[in-house]
């Protein structure tokens, strides 16, 4: 079975200071990947994802994320914070059901806080 | 305005009563999903719905009964078996073809007292 794991439950950096959040999967095929963000009481939003190809993606808000297979990894960086990207950020792995459809399997997400 | 719906945003309600969460959506989306939400425990997947008319249990289904009579609407049902209900439910969907992205509406915190 798929399972994600997000390592550090809380991060806190400088605004302006560099952000890299890590995500480590296992998943046996070729895994779809996807970090969302969740601000307080709100619900998820896609940040984005990794399908196939190149395995630097870019989403939105500038942010960017690095597939690495050799290390089961895919982990989110953003050059320069900024204060409003306090949140709670959940990565997730895509795996098919085995009677049919498919699911997202979640990390246990990481709180970021922003010092101003 | 497309999108998700849930409703209410707060819902209290008295131990030993059932409550049922809505979810609608006007994406055209097929399938949809229900999740709690814990803290420190990320999401778990309660029900799931691909069509109408069908739908299939997630990692933590006790405790929760869902329909599916029309596409735009899969209302979750939490019933008085569930041992800790207190939570935020997150309803989901995802478009057809070959993508595992789904869309989050901004869910329901209920409170069980």
């Amino acid at each position: 079975a798929q399972s994600v794991t997000q390592p550090d439950i809380h991060i806190t950096v400088s605004e302006g200071a560099s952000l890299e959040l890590r995500c480590n999967y296992s998943y046996g095929a070729t895994p779809y990947l996807f970090w969302y963000v969740q601000s307080p009481g709100q619900g998820l939003q896609l940040l984005l994802k990794y399908f196939s190809g190149d395995t630097l993606v870019q989403g939105i808000k500038g942010f960017e994320a690095e597939f690495k297979r050799s290390q089961s990894s895919f982990n989110l960086r953003k050059p320069s914070v900024h204060w409003s990207d306090a949140a709670e950020y959940f990565c997730a792995v895509g795996a098919p059901f085995t009677g049919g459809g498919n699911k997202l399997t979640f990390g246990t997400g990481t709180q970021l806080k922003v010092e101003l | 305005d497309g999108g998700i719906t849930q409703s209410p945003k707060y819902l209290f309600r008295k131990e030993g009563q059932n409550v049922t969460l809505s979810c609608e959506q006007n994406l055209n989306h097929d399938a949809m999903y229900w999740y709690r939400q814990d803290p420190g425990q990320g999401l778990r997947l309660i029900y799931y719905s691909q069509i109408v008319n069908d739908f299939q249990k997630g990692d933590i289904a006790e405790g929760y009964s869902v329909s599916r009579e029309k596409k735009e609407s899969f209302p979750l049902t939490v019933t008085s078996a569930q041992k800790n209900p207190t939570a935020f439910y997150l309803c989901a969907t995802r478009g057809t073809g070959v993508s595992y992205e789904q869309y989050f509406g901004p869910g329901t915190r209920l409170t069980v007292t």
